[in-house]
């Protein structure tokens, strides 16, 4: 079976410019995750859903930062304008059950860079 | 006070040797502890899982935790170079996700 897949791997792009971080979670899980890791911070939970609903976002940098999860299959975490303060790895995982007892299921991350 | 303390390391260690990775937490509401395990440029995967206090073991991996202490471990016997990796202490308090520490980098030399 495929893992969680994201796209893009790599992003790099100028300051004041939209991105958009894109995941695939594995068929069947209930709950995804977002995830920003950096040398400072380590990983960070930015927002989780549970069948498509946004259950916490209080992990969310700030009002620049929106996460989406349109369908069972996909979603979308956008930081518009982005800074260079924003460079991370973002990381998307999902899990049959919730994170709490279960299993998260990583995918490998997309790494951006904000010049 | 960080909720989650975990040295970044490095540690090198020569190749057969036992490693000892730690953690330790702030906050007694913590009931559940994992380690993930974390490739170079890879997302982390689940190594370990542990509920109560005391031992854990699967194969060279052993999962030690002490709630009285707020102090959790993780042993590796007869390390690999293959075991080079960051080991991240995770850990969940009620219905909360999952609070990481940082990692340490483990370097097992040949």
């Amino acid at each position: 079976d495929a893992g969680v897949i994201q796209s893009p791997r790599h992003e790099v792009t100028e300051m004041g410019q939209e991105v958009t971080l894109r995941c695939k979670p594995i068929s069947g899980h209930d709950y995804l995750f977002w995830y920003r890791q950096t040398m400072m911070r380590g990983l960070e939970l930015l927002i989780y859903f549970n069948n498509n609903v946004p259950i916490d976002d209080s992990g969310m940098p700030e009002d620049r930062f929106s996460a989406k999860m349109p369908n069972a299959s996909f979603s979308t975490l956008k930081i518009q304008p982005s800074e260079p303060r924003d460079s991370a790895v973002y990381f998307c995982a999902s899990s049959p059950t919730s994170g709490r007892t279960s299993k998260l299921f990583f995918g490998e991350g997309s790494r951006l860079t904000v010049l | 006070q960080k909720e989650v303390e975990q040295d970044p390391g490095p540690l090198s260690v020569p190749e057969g040797a036992i490693v000892s990775l730690n953690c330790t937490y702030s906050n007694s509401a913590f009931q559940y502890f994992m380690w993930y395990r974390q490739y170079s440029r890879k997302g982390p995967e689940l190594l370990m899982y542990t509920y109560s206090s005391g031992n854990k073991e699967d194969g060279r991996f052993t999962a030690q935790v002490d709630k009285s202490s707020k102090y959790i471990s993780l042993f590796i016997r007869d390390s690999q170079p293959s075991d080079s990796a960051t080991y991240l202490c995770a850990m969940i308090r009620g219905a909360d996700g999952l609070t990481f520490g940082k990692g340490t980098h483990l370097i097992i030399q040949p």
